[in-house]
């Protein structure tokens, strides 16, 4: 029974270079969430997906970042024009619940970005 | 003020020692916490849920007081493979995403 999927696990990229997060959720899971983490920060909350729909973007930048989550295929985030201070780890985490219950999230191995 | 506070640590103890964190959260409206374990630079890892007035599992036992909008974690008998940082999640009825602590880090030593 595998468990939430990221890949890559570590990506490095140059300013201004796009950069692509993907994430399997858990099987039976139609929720997904992506994080951040900072260095030596804890963990922060960017967006909530279901299938074909954002649900709340409210944590991500407003500029240069974007997810999504297609009917078919694993949910993405990408970065676009990265900046130094992207570097991070992205995680994601799958839920099998709705919104309106609460319920526990797993965690996939998150992908750690350097911007150079 | 942050919506979910907790001491950064470290909290070095001797093994089989008895360690307790705190973990206070600023929202009332709070309804579901959870402890997660994250060791250096992996995902954290789902340690308890807890709902209603706490729950134990094993050697781990985490309490909820809502007057205070506290949960605490206590860990007996400690083990070297205890050592990481434990981060304390408030979840509020009716959304979804997760409000993370920035974590307390513990180091059990031999």
């Amino acid at each position: 029974n595998a468990g939430v999927m990221q890949n890559p696990r570590h990506l490095v990229r140059r300013r201004g270079q796009e950069a692509r997060l993907r994430c399997s959720p858990m099987k039976g899971h139609s929720h997904v969430y992506w994080y951040r983490q900072l260095p030596e920060e804890g963990l922060k909350f960017m967006v909530y997906l279901q299938k074909e729909n954002i649900i709340d973007e409210s944590g991500m930048p407003k500029e240069r970042f974007s997810a999504e989550f297609p009917k078919e295929g694993p949910s993405i985030l990408r970065i676009q024009q990265v900046v130094r201070g992207d570097s991070a780890a992205y995680f994601c985490a799958s839920s099998p619940r709705d919104s309106f219950t609460s319920y526990e999230q797993y965690f996939g191995p998150g992908t750690r970005l350097t911007v150079t | 003020r942050k919506e979910v506070e907790q001491d950064p640590g470290p909290f070095n103890v001797p093994e089989g020692a008895t360690v307790a964190f705190n973990c206070t959260y600023s929202n009332s409206a709070s309804q579901s916490f959870f402890w997660y374990r994250q060791d250096c630079r992996k995902e954290p890892k789902l340690l308890m849920s807890v709902y209603s007035s706490g729950n134990e599992d094993g050697r781990f036992t985490a309490q909820l007081n809502r007057a205070s909008q506290y949960i605490s974690l206590l860990i007996r008998d400690s083990k070297l493979s205890d050592s990481a940082t434990y981060l304390c999640v408030a979840q509020t009825s009716g959304t979804y995403k997760y409000i993370f602590g920035t974590g307390t880090r513990l180091k059990v030593l031999a």
